[in-house]
C-alpha cells in the first residue's frame, strides 16, 4: 500500500509565476490536508478537503492560494503570482473516512521562489 | 482562542528517559496526537489518546489528562536516532462532526547526546 505521494519534491519558481503542488492520498483515504512549514517553525494548517469539497480553508491566505480535490486525480494546491515569502515546505496528509483520525504525511514539496 | 504549548527545546542523554509535556486550550476536545519529525522530513504518527490514561507502545508512551488539558510523551532508552522534533496536535471543536482538522503545537526539538 503506497503512502501519500507528493510531487514535485522540489520546485523552483521565479516571482510572479504559478506553482502547482500535487498530492495523491493513500489508497482508501478520502480526506486530504495541506500544511505549510517554514524552516525552524511549526506546521501551519492551510486547508482540509474531501473529494470535490472544501471542508475547512481557514488557514488559506485569502488571495493567490487555492486548493481542490477532484473526483478523479490528485489534490492540487495552487499558488498564483508567487512571492519570496511563499518559499516553504508544503506537506500534504491524508486520513481514511473511518473513525481513525490520524493523518499520514507525504514527503513534502520544497518550494523556492527566486 | 485555541492554543497548544510545548517546550521549544530539550536535551537528554542516550539511554535515559525523557518526558515532553504538552498543554492545550481548545474549544472542545476530540483526541490528542503525537508526531515525530526528523529534520527535512515529514511528520510520522506516534500515538493517539482520546481517553485519560497512559498508552504504551514500545519505548514510547503517551499520557492524557483531559481535566487538566495536559499530555506528555515519554521516551525510554533513548537512542541517537530519537533526536527529532516532537509535535503535539489536538482535534478540537465542540461540534467537530466531520471536521478532522488538527490544531498543532510548534514542536519540541529533542537533542539526544552520547
Amino acid at each position: 500500500n503506497a503512502g501519500v505521494m507528493q510531487n514535485p519534491r522540489h520546485l523552483v519558481r521565479r516571482r510572479g509565476q504559478e506553482a502547482r503542488l500535487r498530492c495523491s492520498p493513500m489508497k482508501g483515504h478520502s480526506h486530504v490536508y495541506w500544511y505549510r512549514q517554514l524552516p525552524e517553525e511549526g506546521l501551519k494548517f492551510m486547508v482540509y478537503l474531501q473529494k470535490e469539497n472544501i471542508i475547512d480553508e481557514s488557514g488559506m491566505p485569502k488571495e493567490r492560494f487555492s486548493a481542490e480535490f477532484p473526483k478523479e486525480g490528485p489534490s492540487i494546491l495552487r499558488i498564483q503570482q508567487v512571492v519570496r515569502g511563499d518559499s516553504a515546505a508544503y506537506f500534504c496528509a491524508s486520513s481514511p473516512g473511518t473513525v481513525t483520525y490520524e493523518q499520514y504525511f507525504g514527503p513534502g514539496t520544497r518550494l523556492t521562489v527566486t | 482562542g485555541q492554543n497548544i504549548d510545548q517546550p521549544t527545546e530539550m536535551t537528554a542523554t542516550e539511554g535515559a528517559i525523557v518526558q515532553i509535556n504538552c498543554t492545550y486550550q481548545t474549544s472542545g476536545f476530540n483526541g490528542l496526537f503525537w508526531y515525530q519529525q526528523h529534520a527535512g522530513e515529514a511528520p510520522t504518527f506516534l500515538s493517539y489518546n482520546v481517553l485519560d490514561g497512559l498508552e504504551e507502545k514500545g519505548r514510547f508512551s503517551s499520557f492524557l489528562s483531559r481535566s487538566k488539558g495536559y499530555s506528555y510523551l515519554l521516551l525510554k532508552e533513548l537512542q541517537m536516532k530519537d533526536s527529532a522534533s516532537y509535535l503535539c496536535a489536538v482535534r478540537g471543536g465542540r461540534n467537530a462532526g466531520n471536521n478532522r482538522k488538527l490544531i498543532w503545537g510548534l514542536g519540541t526539538s529533542l537533542a539526544v547526546n552520547p
